[in-house]
């Protein structure tokens, strides 16, 4: 089945530095969702992406769908504590939009003061 | 609007024993998943439902696992009998698209201790 891979697994930041986290797929992707999960929390949807190329931003939150649609990032500027959690993407699986979701590993962003 | 509901949040039990989870989805809502998610991973869907049909059970073990969805609306996923490796999170999501296309809201999750 479908599988993203999601790097760094792990990172540490002071607050106020750039956090980047990156999704790869082997196959092209329909679209590509991205999740926030903070500690002892669920998954809360943050966005999709769907367009070949596209760039999102969500206030300090920058989100890219790669121009092939493999591959996926999001960039936090200038983070904050409140940035900490852990954040998934998550790409359908058949590259197509009917197939179920697969989640990436996500990466844990741990920001201290 | 209410979100997802889930129940219990936390449930201890011994291998071998039984336990079920109960969800309640967005309303409107057609779609619901059942997730596992085991710490450190991400969540890995089990089940698909689309009304009370079921889309996707491909990934649910289905010797031990079983999940209804009876009137479109609820949905139970149940263990029996529980192995050490079923300790984790259990997530259940709603959805009013089918597929990976729509936002998917989750619950706060049910946490299963098996000793």
């Amino acid at each position: 089945g479908q599988q993203v891979m999601q790097i760094p697994q792990y990172q540490h930041v002071q607050e106020g530095e750039d956090f980047t986290t990156y999704c790869n797929s082997s196959t092209t992707l329909s679209n590509i969702q991205w999740y926030k999960q903070r500690p002892g929390g669920h998954p809360v949807f943050l966005i999709q992406l769907v367009k070949s190329g596209e760039v999102k931003k969500q206030k300090r939150l920058t989100f890219q769908f790669g121009e092939a649609k493999k591959n996926s990032s999001l960039h936090i500027t200038a983070t904050q504590t409140t940035d900490v959690g852990t954040y998934f993407c998550a790409g359908p699986d058949r590259g197509s939009t009917l197939g179920r979701l697969y989640f990436g590993r996500g990466t844990q962003l741990t920001v201290w003061p | 609007e209410a979100g997802v509901a889930q129940s219990p949040r936390y449930k201890i039990i011994e291998k071998r024993q039984s336990v079920a989870f109960w969800c309640n989805p967005i309303s409107g809502h057609a779609t619901l998943y059942w997730y596992q998610q085991i710490l450190g991973q991400g969540p890995k869907l089990l089940i698909q439902f689309q009304n009370n049909g079921v889309v996707d059970d491909s990934q649910l073990p289905k010797d031990r696992f079983s999940a209804e969805r009876l009137k479109g609306v609820d949905s139970t996923l149940k263990i029996q009998p529980a192995k050490l490796e079923d300790s984790a999170v259990y997530l259940c999501a709603s959805s009013s698209l089918q597929g990976s296309i729509g936002e998917q809201y989750f619950g706060p999750g049910t946490r299963l201790t098996v000793t």
